[in-house]
C-alpha cells in the first residue's frame, strides 16, 4: 500500500531564506508526483508536476526534484516571501485511479 | 468553465439530514475525482469517474455515501443520514483524460459541518 510522508510537518523561516520541503513515498512504482499549495480554507493549486521519467521541474522560484528509486522528492523554494506562507502537499499517482497525498508541510514565512 | 467549480462552498446541517454537494469540472475533462480532507490531513480519495461511470468507488467510507455523474460532466456527491464524523472539506478534481500522467486540477472545496 502506497504511503506518502512529508517532513517537516511545519516550518517557520525568516523572509529571504531558501528552504527545502521533503516528501517520501513507499512504493517507487509511480507514474508522476505533483506538488500543490493550499491556502487556509481554499482548494489545492498545482505547482509542479514531475513525470516518473523526469528528474526535476522548475517554475520561477520553485524547483522540485524526484528520485524515484529512493522514493523521495524535494520542493526547493528560493528567496522565500511572506506570500509563500501556505500548506504544501505532495501527491503520487501510482496507477489505478488514485492519487495518494501526504499530510502536508505548513510553511510560515516571517516578514 | 475556466476552473473546477464546487457548490455550496459551505454547508451546515444537522445530524441525520441528507446532503448533496455539486462539482462542475473543467470543460472537456473526462476524468473526475472526489476527495475528502479532514483538518490537518491530506485529501483522501473517495471515488473516480471516467465519463458517466464510477471506475473506482473504493474510497467511499460506507453506503451512506453515493456519487453520480449522469451526463459525464457535472457530478453530485450525496450523503445520507449525515453523522458528525462526516464533517470535512469535500474536494473535487478533474483531468483532461484518464491518463495516469495527467495533471489534477482541484476546486475550492465544499466545507461540510454536521452539528
Amino acid at each position: 500500500k502506497q504511503e506518502v510522508t512529508q517532513i517537516p510537518a511545519a516550518l517557520s523561516v525568516p523572509e529571504g531564506e531558501n528552504l527545502v520541503l521533503n516528501c517520501s513515498f513507499t512504493d517507487s512504482a509511480i507514474y508522476n508526483l505533483q506538488w500543490f499549495r493550499q491556502d487556509p480554507g481554499k482548494g489545492l493549486t498545482s505547482l509542479l508536476l514531475i513525470q516518473s521519467s523526469q528528474r526535476e521541474q522548475t517554475s520561477g522560484r520553485l524547483n522540485a526534484s524526484l528520485d524515484k528509486s529512493s522514493g523521495r522528492s524535494t520542493l526547493y523554494i528560493a528567496a522565500s516571501q511572506p506570500g509563500d506562507s501556505a500548506t504544501y502537499l505532495c501527491a503520487v499517482h501510482t496507477g489505478g485511479f488514485k492519487t495518494i497525498f501526504g499530510a502536508g508541510t505548513r510553511l510560515f514565512v516571517k516578514a | 468553465g475556466a476552473g473546477v467549480s464546487q457548490t455550496p462552498s459551505n454547508k451546515v446541517t444537522e445530524k441525520g439530514k441528507y446532503v448533496e454537494l455539486r462539482c462542475d469540472p473543467i470543460s472537456g475533462h473526462t476524468a473526475l475525482y472526489w476527495y475528502r480532507q479532514s483538518l490537518g490531513q491530506g485529501p483522501e480519495f473517495l471515488i473516480y469517474f471516467q465519463g458517466t461511470g464510477a471506475a473506482d468507488d473504493s474510497g467511499l467510507p460506507n453506503d451512506r455515501f453515493f456519487a453520480v455523474r449522469p451526463e459525464g460532466s457535472v457530478s453530485t456527491l450525496k450523503i445520507q443520514r449525515t453523522e458528525r464524523g462526516d464533517s470535512a472539506v469535500y474536494l473535487c478534481a478533474s483531468k483532461p483524460t484518464p491518463s495516469a500522467t495527467g495533471e489534477l486540477f482541484f476546486g475550492e472545496g465544499s466545507r461540510l459541518t454536521v452539528l
